[in-house]
């Protein structure tokens, strides 16, 4: 049972250098989500993808890029890392649209930029 | 930007003791949602409420929706060690969901 499945599971960045985080997910889900957690703080929307060919900026898209490749496949990218974008990061993806249906999160890529 | 507000922030108590969480906003969301987290792993969802006033219950856990569907509760009985964990809540509107900063609960053996 695979679900959401995120890579790489650790990275260290320089600042200014850029990373994509991948994420794919195996259930035949419509939506994908990319989220952002910093401690002491609950998860905070990067992006969305409601359908395959659709992504919608979140509360905070500054800095970043998706791209949603196919229906299984949502990534995200650092053109130009900084610190403030240390983070850990999580990826989510929901069967159809609207909030009465679980979102199903992948284990998290832990980005650290120096 | 649509804030859910969390209390407390973190909570420590004894096993067998009942506590209660709680997630408050100022806007009104289609849906809520309660989920735990565990160290190094994404959120699970415990439930949704969507009906103001709905109450749900899952074993010694009740999760209640207020009228407004603007606020909710988690309420556990005798809380066990198996509990310890991040709860988030997390309002939905639409494709969009905004989390509270979460409650993190420590329960002692």
């Amino acid at each position: 049972n695979a679900g959401v499945t995120q890579t790489p599971k650790f990275q260290v960045l320089k600042t200014g250098q850029s990373m994509t985080l991948q994420c794919a997910q195996d259930m035949n889900h419509n939506s994908m989500y990319w989220y952002r957690q910093d401690p002491g703080m609950g998860l905070r929307l990067i992006y969305y993808s409601a359908s395959e060919g659709t992504t919608d900026k979140g509360e905070v898209p500054n800095g970043y890029n998706v791209s949603r490749l196919n229906k299984r496949e949502f990534s995200l990218r650092l053109e130009s890392a900084a610190p403030s974008q240390t983070s850990v990061y999580f990826c989510a993806s929901l069967l159809g649209a609207g909030g009465n249906q679980p979102q199903h999160f992948g284990d998290g890529t832990r980005l650290s930029i120096l | 930007t649509q804030l859910l507000e969390q209390s407390p922030q973190f909570l420590s108590i004894q096993e067998g003791e009942n506590l209660t969480v709680y997630c408050n906003s100022s806007s009104v969301f289609s849906s809520l949602q309660w989920y735990r987290q565990e160290p190094g792993e994404g959120p699970v969802l415990l439930v949704t409420v969507v009906t103001g006033g709905e109450v749900k219950k899952l074993k010694r856990l009740t999760f209640q929706f207020g009228d407004a569907r603007k606020d909710s509760s988690l309420h556990i009985t005798a809380a066990q060690p198996g509990d310890t964990g991040l709860y988030l809540c997390a309002g939905s509107d639409f494709n969009k969901f905004y989390f509270g900063s979460g409650t993190k609960l420590n329960v002692k053996p």
